[in-house]
């Protein structure tokens, strides 16, 4: 079993969509929450980073961390065509003598439609 | 305030020749990481570095696969005897001494022929 678990999609959706994507992880020691944006053969871009359990709001996208349950989510509202790309979550255990080391998901891709 | 530099962006080997990938962090960042995204699958840690040392290596391959981070100068990841499994793409990140969130690079492909 991964550490991270997230469907890899494709997940198509109408202009102005609200978007959800989620992720499930087994891995208690994890505490920062973090979702990055990869369009095609590009680097990945940090969108929302989050600290423990509860949600994070920052213009059209949301971020929410449940703990208890180990999932996490992000929501996009009024989705829009450039937002069409690859989403992949990340988390890791904090900044240790290892650094603060990511543990990514697969991603999930998703395209808006016109 | 230019963000992780990655050179080259793209690089052809022929299989048994070496490959050296460049990362430059960003500015004030002194903490490096390497991660490698294979088709199909989600990035996966290789390396951690701080100027002059390396902090973890849990994720290299035994064999073949080595980083630096020198007191000047950029990052390098460097493979020698290439294989054709090692065809993906190879980016690096940064995040400030303090720790916190890491900023990626455009990442360089590596294609094995």
């Amino acid at each position: 079993q991964k550490e991270v678990e997230q469907d890899p999609g494709p997940l198509s959706v109408p202009e102005g969509a609200i978007v959800s994507l989620n992720c499930t992880y087994s891995n208690s020691a994890f505490q920062y929450f973090m979702w990055y944006r990869q369009y095609s053969r590009k680097g990945p871009e940090l969108l929302m980073y989050t600290y423990s359990s509860g949600n994070k709001e920052d213009g059209r996208f949301t971020a929410q961390v449940d703990k208890s349950s180990k999932y996490i989510s992000l929501f996009i509202r009024d989705s829009q065509p450039s937002d069409s790309a690859t989403y992949l979550c990340a988390m890791s255990a904090g900044i240790t003598g290892g650094g603060n080391k990511l543990t990514f998901g697969t991603g999930t891709q998703l395209k808006v439609e016109l | 305030n230019a963000g992780v530099m990655q050179n080259p962006r793209h690089l052809v080997r022929r299989r048994g020749q070496e490959a050296r990938l460049r990362c430059s962090p960003m500015k004030g960042h002194s903490h490096v990481y390497w991660y490698r995204q294979l088709p199909e699958e989600g990035l996966k840690f290789m390396v951690y570095l701080q100027k002059e040392n390396i902090i973890d290596e849990s994720g290299m391959p035994k064999e073949r696969f080595s980083a630096e981070f020198p007191k000047e100068g950029p990052s390098i990841l460097r493979i020698q005897q290439v294989v054709r499994g090692d065809s993906a793409a190879y980016f690096c990140a940064s995040s400030p001494s303090t720790g916190g969130t890491a900023y990626f690079g455009p990442g360089t492909r590596l294609t094995v022929t």
